[in-house]
C-alpha cells in the first residue's frame, strides 16, 4: 500500500514570497490533516479536512495560510506572504475516518523562509 | 497549545539497556498514542492505548496509560541503535475529528 506522498521534499524562499505544498494522501483515507513542526518541538495541527470540506481550523492562521482539498483526495497548502517564523516541516497525514484512529503521515516537506 | 509534555528531553543509552519515557498530558483524552520520528522514515505511529486501558505491549515496547495522574510511559526494552529517534506522545479527542495533540517529544540516542 502507497503511503502519504507529499511534495516538494525542501523548499527555500525568501521572506514574502509565497510558496505551496502538495499532499496525496492514502487512498480511501477520508480524513486529511496538515500539521506544521518547527525545529525542536512537536507537531503543531493547522487544519484538519473530513473529505473536501473543513472540520478544524483553528489554528490556521488565515492572514496568510490557506488549504484546499478540492476533490476530496489531494491537498494544497499555501503561504502567501511567507514570514521567517513560518520556517518548519509540514507534515500532512491521513486517517480512515470511521476506522481507529491512528494517523499515517508522510515524509513532510521541509521548508526555509530567508 | 501542545497538550503532552515528554520527560526526559533526551536520553541517552546503550544497546541492550531499557528506555523509559514518560508523558504528562492536561486534558481528558479518548486515547493517547507514541509516534517515533527519524529523518529515515519520518513520524511512524507505534502504539495506541485506549483511555480505559491502562497497559499495552507491543513487541519491545510498553506502554502504561494512568488517566488519575493524566500520564503515560513508554518503555523499550533491549534497546538498539536502529531506536535511535525522538518520541513522541499524542492525544485524540474523538470530538475533534481525533486531530493530535504532540508533545515537544524525548530524543533517544542508542550507542553500540
Amino acid at each position: 500500500e502507497a503511503g502519504v506522498a507529499q511534495s516538494p521534499r525542501y523548499k527555500i524562499i525568501e521572506k514574502r514570497q509565497s510558496v505551496a505544498f502538495w499532499c496525496n494522501p492514502i487512498s480511501g483515507h477520508a480524513t486529511l490533516y496538515w500539521y506544521q513542526q518547527i525545529l525542536g518541538q512537536g507537531p503543531k495541527l493547522l487544519i484538519q479536512f473530513q473529505n473536501n470540506g473543513v472540520v478544524d481550523d483553528s489554528q490556521l492562521p488565515k492572514d496568510r495560510f490557506s488549504a484546499e482539498r478540492l476533490k476530496g483526495v489531494d491537498s494544497t497548502l499555501k503561504i502567501q506572504p511567507a514570514k521567517l517564523e513560518d520556517s518548519a516541516v509540514y507534515l500532512c497525514a491521513s486517517r480512515i475516518a470511521g476506522e481507529g484512529e491512528t494517523q499515517y503521515f508522510g515524509p513532510g516537506t521541509r521548508l526555509l523562509v530567508l | 497549545s501542545q497538550q503532552g509534555e515528554e520527560d526526559p528531553q533526551a536520553l541517552s543509552i546503550q544497546e541492550g539497556e531499557n528506555a523509559t519515557m514518560n508523558c504528562s498530558y492536561k486534558t481528558s483524552i479518548n486515547n493517547l498514542q507514541w509516534y517515533r520520528q527519524n529523518s529515515g522514515r519520518g513520524l511512524v505511529h507505534l502504539i495506541l492505548i485506549r483511555s480505559n486501558e491502562r497497559e499495552k505491549h507491543s513487541g519491545r515496547l510498553r506502554v502504561t496509560l494512568d488517566t488519575s495522574k493524566k500520564s503515560s510511559s513508554l518503555l523499550i526494552t533491549a534497546s538498539r541503535a536502529a531506536d535511535t529517534a525522538s518520541y513522541f506522545c499524542a492525544t485524540g479527542l474523538s470530538n475533534s475529528g481525533y486531530a493530535l495533540n504532540f508533545g515537544k517529544g524525548t530524543s533517544l540516542l542508542v550507542t553500540p
